[in-house]
């Protein structure tokens, strides 16, 4: 069975401080590891991650693929109280069978 | 552009009644996701839809579930006879290719099973 573990849980911390999020995976027939930001409703896409050491940049946010140890990074710096939210890792797996398995997610909350 | 728009954003039935939800994915987008998202279980796909046609719907949890997608603009997901523990947000969401682009996700339907 596919699987998808981030890490830490939760994390709370002032604004300004760089957080980085962790996601480990073990499924079958790997594609693409993505990251997803969820607020109050919908998940909105970050980043979509398919080949290893290749960082994706957007303003503050950052990420990393590492396929030979399973994992990823996601990094935010100089946290603002914008960036609360559950982060949420998937990776993406499957052939015409494609299907996203989602980790728990990591609650930030980022306080002023 | 308009994303993918859901209704109803929220329900509250009582057990047994049957409950519709209705998706309509992104323009042009030709896959269809169906997920649940709880406490307890996190997103979990229900349902993947390719060309209207549906490819997996293994993770659609029993009988009582059943969903369609009778054109490329318009899916429904439906529980006949609803139960409390079907109480949870449901997600559509929508992408090209083959499901292997990003999806996005509408803002889903709060699902109250009383």
């Amino acid at each position: 069975e596919d699987k998808v573990v981030q890490s830490p849980l939760s994390l709370v911390v002032h604004e300004g401080d760089t957080v980085t999020l962790n996601c480990s995976y073990e499924v079958t027939n790997f594609r693409s590891l993505l990251w997803y930001k969820q607020e109050k409703k919908a998940p909105t896409f970050l980043f979509m991650l398919t080949s290893s050491g290749i960082e994706k940049k957007s303003g503050r946010l950052s990420s990393i693929l590492d396929k030979k140890e399973l994992f990823s990074i996601l990094n935010i710096t100089a946290t603002q109280t914008g960036d609360s939210a559950v982060y949420l890792c998937a990776v993406g797996s499957g052939g015409s069978n494609y299907k996203l398995t989602f980790g728990k997610g990591t609650l930030l909350t980022v306080n002023p | 552009d308009a994303g993918v728009i859901q209704s109803p954003r929220h329900e509250v039935t009582e057990m047994g009644q049957e409950v519709t939800l209705r998706c309509k994915p992104i323009s042009g987008h030709n896959s269809l996701f169906w997920y649940r998202q709880t406490m307890m279980r996190g997103l979990e796909l229900l349902i993947y839809f390719n060309n209207n046609v549906p490819i997996d719907d293994s993770g659609m949890p029993e009988d009582r579930f059943s969903a369609k997608m009778p054109n490329a603009s318009f899916s429904t997901l439906k529980i006949q006879p609803s139960e409390p523990r079907d109480s949870a947000v449901y997600f559509c969401a929508s992408s090209w290719g083959q499901g292997n682009q990003p999806q996005h996700f509408g803002d889903g339907t709060r699902l109250s099973i009383l």
